[in-house]
């Protein structure tokens, strides 16, 4: 089974520049999600979309970021205009709704964003 | 809200020593309790599990108990290896009708020949 895919793996832009990352999910997975990391930090979570609905998003900053996963599928989240406390890894991960899926997480390599 | 809180690192131990990393966590209702792994260069996977209080998550030697009364889930293994370098995560899901993870901060582990 081929797991959470995320492109690209590594980002440098400067401040004030735009970026978007992309995610694909496990095959099947209603529910993505996508988490920031800033280094030394746990993940956090940034949105969560149950097919192409948003479930949650109270700790996206609305006024630079934005997501969407429009057929339910895959999923992209973009930063405009970036700033340098943006600098983090960006997780996606996915799980499934069958009974008990969504206790476990998958979780995907992630993009690093260095923002100058 | 939701906080979950686990020891400071890095931790240095010589391999085939006895590795404890404490874990506790505050949260409303019953959550389900977790530890993430992330070996370098790679993605979080989920190590080990608990959904219940006394219930006992084990996996690769790993294990880790729910223990409702002092809040904590902290992770145990009794011979650690050179490949168990990793920085591990402790994290919580609270209970039904959110699937969101609480993490803590990570604890990064170095075990040395």
């Amino acid at each position: 089974e081929a797991g959470v895919a995320q492109s690209p793996r590594y980002k440098i832009i400067e401040k004030r520049q735009s970026v978007a990352f992309w995610c694909n999910p496990i095959s099947g997975h209603a529910t993505l999600y996508w988490y920031q990391q800033i280094l030394g930090q746990g993940p956090k979570l940034l949105i969560q979309f149950q097919n192409n609905g948003v479930v949650d998003d109270s700790q996206l900053p609305k006024d630079r970021f934005s997501a969407e996963r429009l057929k339910g599928v895959d999923s992209t989240l973009k930063i405009q205009p970036a700033k340098l406390e943006d600098s983090a890894v960006y997780l996606c991960a996915s799980s499934s709704a069958l009974a008990g899926g969504h206790n476990e997480q998958f979780f995907g390599p992630g993009t690093r964003l260095t923002v100058l | 809200g939701d906080s979950v809180t686990q020891m400071e690192g890095p931790v240095t131990l010589s391999e085939e020593a006895f590795l404890t990393i404490n874990c506790t966590y505050t949260a409303t209702g019953y959550p389900s309790l977790f530890w993430y792994v992330q070996y370098p260069g790679e993605g979080l996977q989920l190590l080990l599990k608990a959904t219940k209080a006394d219930d006992k998550g084990s996996n690769k030697g790993f294990e880790a108990t729910y223990r409702k009364e002092t809040t904590s889930f902290h992770l145990e293994k009794g011979s650690v290896q050179v490949s168990d370098s990793a920085v591990y995560f402790c994290a919580l899901r609270s209970g039904a009708g959110s699937y969101q993870l609480t993490f803590g901060k990570g604890t990064k582990l170095s075990v040395i020949p």
